[in-house]
């Protein structure tokens, strides 16, 4: 099946630092991508919608300017955490739409983003 | 009022018994359903779409009512491994997936 990982899983941070988070689709393309956030024993909420070559679209209530979408190529994109604070601390995971199959998500592993 | 609506759980079974989850959804607009499965500090992975028709995979059962804005899935022959927690989502086109907030499964010896 499609592959999706995610870089780094985890990582620990001193607030007002910025924090990237990359999401690769391994053996397809995806325009598409989406990044969700969870919290703990929370759903998953969509943040915002990565489009390869154009700007992302982001859900009500997300800042674009603090958490920065780019969707470089086919295969990656990234997500960063612009001057981190403790309430961003959370799992950040990334799906990827495989184009060959319209609605089929395929999900990173997530990254577990710790702001101290 | 939540656009996909669980029941959080848990549910706290023993091995071989069956168990069903519920869910609901708002938005009349939803285009299809699936049920994803999501252990502990994981990413959420697909159990299986559902369709009205109803399907079927092994021990898995999943339906789905329009009518009433009604999904479930029915777990036969619980093992310890489907301890985890099954979230309900729609998508509502716009490649969009709406999640539930899932219900939690514990399979007990």
């Amino acid at each position: 099946g499609a592959v999706v990982s995610q870089h780094p899983s985890w990582v620990i941070c001193k607030s007002g630092t910025s924090v990237k988070i990359e999401c690769r689709s391994l053996d397809f393309q995806a325009t598409t991508m989406f990044w969700y956030r969870q919290f703990p024993k929370q759903s998953l909420m969509l943040m915002a919608t990565s489009n390869e070559g154009s700007k992302a679209t982001y859900e009500q209530g997300v800042e674009k300017d603090k958490f920065l979408i780019n969707h470089a190529s086919l295969t990656l994109s990234t997500l960063t955490v612009t001057s981190a604070h403790p309430e961003d601390s959370s799992f950040y995971i990334c799906s990827a739409r495989d184009e060959r199959f319209t609605d089929t998500q395929y999900f990173g592993p997530g990254t577990r983003l710790t702001v101290l | 009022r939540k656009e996909v609506e669980q029941d959080p759980g848990p549910f706290n079974v023993p091995e071989g018994a069956t168990v069903a989850f519920n869910c609901t959804y708002s938005n009349s607009a939803s285009q299809s359903f699936f049920w994803y499965r999501q252990d502990c500090r994981k990413e959420p992975k697909l159990l299986m779409s559902v369709y009205s028709s109803g399907n079927e995979d092994g021990r898995f059962t999943a339906q789905l009512n329009r009518a009433s804005q009604y999904i479930s899935l029915l777990i036969r022959d619980s093992k310890l491994s489907d301890s985890a927690t099954y979230l309900c989502v729609s998508h509502t086109g716009f490649q969009k997936l709406v999640f539930g907030t899932g219900t939690r499964l514990l399979v007990s010896p």
